[in-house]
Formats: C-alpha cells, sequence, structure tokens
C-alpha cells in the first residue's frame, strides 16, 4: 500500500516568507508526528497528532511554527518568517494506535532551504 | 528526558568484515529502543526495536542489537558486511506508556569499502 507522502520534496524560499509543508499519512493511521533533520544531526521531534489535536507540540522551537491537521488525516508544518536556521529536512511519521507500540512509518522528507 | 549517544560518528570498514555501531541511552523511565537506517537520498527505514524480553534482538538484512541495562547499551553488529550496506544508523529511544515520540542520537555513518 501507499506510504507516507511529503510535499513538496524540496523548497527553497527567502529569509522571512512563509511556507507551508504537507505530511499525507498512511491510511488509517490516528498518530501523526513531524521531525526535523539538520546538517549532520539525528531528527528531533517537533510535534505529535493523536487525531485531529496536538498530543504534544513540546518540540515546537518557538513560535514561528504551528502545525494543523483538521481533520485527522494529511497534517500542514507552517513557519512563519523563516530564518535561514530553519534549514533542514522536515520528517513526516505514522502510526496506528492499536496497541501499546506502534511502528513510525516514515516519508521521504521535505527539504527546506532558506537563502 | 531522555538522550542518545552515539559515540563514532563515522565507521570505515572492508567488505566481509564485522562491525559494531555504539549507541548509549540515558532516562529515567523505561524505554523502548530501536536502530533505523537511512540509505542516500531515502527515508528512515527501522532495522530492528528492543520492546521487551529477550535482550537480544535480531532484524533485517542480518543485523542485530542486544540490550545491556545495567550498561544502558544497545550496540547494533553484524558479522559480515556488504557494500549495500553503507549508510547512516540512527539510534533512538521513546518512553513506555508515552506519546512514542522518538529521540534519536547524532547518527553513525557506516562505509563499506571493496
Amino acid at each position: 500500500g501507499a506510504g507516507v507522502s511529503q510535499t513538496p520534496s524540496n523548497k527553497v524560499t527567502e529569509k522571512g516568507k512563509y511556507v507551508e509543508l504537507r505530511c499525507d499519512p498512511i491510511s488509517g493511521h490516528t498518530a501523526l508526528y513531524w521531525y526535523r533533520q539538520s546538517l549532520g544531526q539525528g531528527p528531533e521531534f517537533l510535534i505529535y497528532f493523536q487525531g485531529t489535536g496536538a498530543a504534544d507540540d513540546s518540540g515546537l522551537p518557538n513560535d514561528r511554527f504551528f502545525a494543523v491537521r483538521p481533520e485527522g488525516s494529511v497534517s500542514t508544518l507552517k513557519i512563519q518568517r523563516t530564518e535561514r536556521g530553519d534549514s533542514a529536512v522536515y520528517l513526516c511519521a505514522s502510526s496506528s494506535s492499536r496497541g501499546s507500540y506502534n511502528e513510525q512509518f516514515f516519508g521521504p522528507g521535505t527539504r527546506l532551504t532558506v537563502l | 528526558a531522555q538522550s542518545v549517544t552515539q559515540l563514532d560518528s563515522q565507521v570505515p570498514v572492508f567488505e566481509e568484515a564485522p562491525v559494531e555501531l555504539r549507541c548509549n541511552y540515558s532516562s529515567s523511565v523505561s524505554v523502548y529502543l530501536f536502530w533505523y537506517v537511512q540509505y542516500p537520498n531515502q527515508g528512515l527505514q527501522l532495522l530492528l526495536k528492543y520492546l521487551s524480553g529477550s535482550t537480544l534482538v535480531k532484524g533485517i538484512n542480518g543485523f542485530e542489537a542486544e540490550f545491556n541495562k545495567s550498561q544502558t547499551s544497545f550496540h547494533l553488529r553484524k558479522p559480515s558486511v556488504h557494500i549495500s550496506d553503507t549508510a547512516e544508523y540512527f539510534c533512538a529511544v521513546s518512553d513506555q506508556g508515552g506519546s512514542e515520540k522518538l529521540v534519536f542520537g547524532k547518527g553513525t555513518k557506516l562505509t563499506v569499502n571493496p
């Protein structure tokens, strides 16, 4: 079946601009995660949705970052007033919520470059 | 809060040699442990996981890892590597009973040379 998809695959923007990154999870997966992977680093957690609500947004670095999942499926990560330090690969993952452990399946990521 | 330390940023080995990638973690609660692999220009793929039970876990592509609670380690091993194992490997933890968010190490770049 289809995996997690993310669009766009690459995004180049100028400092100060607004960007939106989209994640389409695996059909039926109720949990959705956003991570950020900077160059030479491991992925860092940003936010976790269970259904439509953000269950844990403790990883969002500041109030320029916001994410939504209005219908409990597709999610959009929004970054306002982008800065060069926001340049990274943004990863999305989804999982079911059927058991005590639910494997996260990752998308290919969106590479964001802020000039 | 949890943290993960991968002691080696780069590990070069020759084809058919054994390899060990080291991972240590810190946590005040019980955790699940994972190894993910990221091939060039591809997404993260789960290699293996430790949830409970036997401390030796086997994963895909001939990899295995051993959970050592006293040493808070979860080292990854393969007895004989192939060129195709060249990739970035990430160790990760999540707390049991929490949101299942993953905390990753910085990664180890494994390069297998002919």
